[in-house]
């Protein structure tokens, strides 16, 4: 089974230019976390999903970046405008959590590299 | 103080060494996650924990939830085992689990021939 999926795997654009990034998280995970991570730092939390619902999106920059995840599958992390600062790696993970007290795996995808010029 | 903290941070060892790193949590838990990233590379899970012992490989994993401790242990450690080890956790409320990640600030491990 594919894991977890995400493109472009690179992005060069223009500081002021608009950038989306698109994951398909393994088949049936229902939690969905986009994250930002410099380099040679771990991974931040931008937005975390359960199904279709945002369910921790207080460190995502609003004026700038949304997401969504339609029908609880894919997802959608865009960029508008970008900045000099956005450069970074996004990186998609997913897992099945069921419940509240059985936590699942968590599956990384190999990331989104950007790089504003 | 980070609720989430590893030890050490960076460590240098000879190829064969037995290699320990830890992680100490300051929250309430449903399972600590330990993952790999080579330079450059995607982030690798290795282990899910929330109680006991895990061992796959060379690889082996423990937590103690009392002392909210885990550690990950590498045997006969080899130059591509070479990479950031990061221990997470997932934060657990009086509610159940929030599925909420908190992060280490990641251990680089450089294993040298």
């Amino acid at each position: 089974e594919a894991g977890v999926v995400q493109s472009p795997r690179y992005k060069i654009i223009e500081k002021k230019q608009p950038v989306a990034f698109w994951c398909n998280p393994i088949s049936g995970h229902n939690t969905l976390y986009w994250y930002l991570q410099n380099l040679g730092q771990g991974p931040e939390l931008l937005i975390r999903y359960e199904n279709e619902e945002a369910v921790d999106d207080s460190q995502l920059p609003k004026d700038r970046f949304s997401a969504e995840r339609l029908k609880g599958v894919d997802s959608t992390l865009k960029i508008q405008p970008a900045e000099l600062g956005d450069s970074a790696v996004y990186l998609c993970a997913s897992s099945l959590d069921l419940g509240t007290s059985v936590a699942g795996e968590l599956f990384f995808g190999e990331g989104s590299r950007l790089t504003v010029l | 103080k980070n609720e989430v903290e590893q030890s050490p941070q960076n460590l240098t060892a000879q190829e064969g060494e037995f290699i320990t790193i830890n992680c100490s949590y300051s929250v309430g838990i449903s399972a600590l996650h330990w993952l790999q990233q080579h330079p450059g590379g995607g982030i690798v899970s290795l282990f899910m924990l929330s109680s006991g012992k895990k061992k796959h490989g060379r690889l082996i994993a423990t937590i103690n939830i009392q002392e909210k401790h885990s550690s990950l242990h590498i045997t006969a450690s080899h130059p591509r085992d070479s990479a950031v080890y990061i221990c997470a956790v997932k934060g657990r409320s009086d509610g159940g689990a929030t599925n909420k990640l908190i992060f280490g600030t990641g251990t680089l491990l450089a294993v040298q021939p």
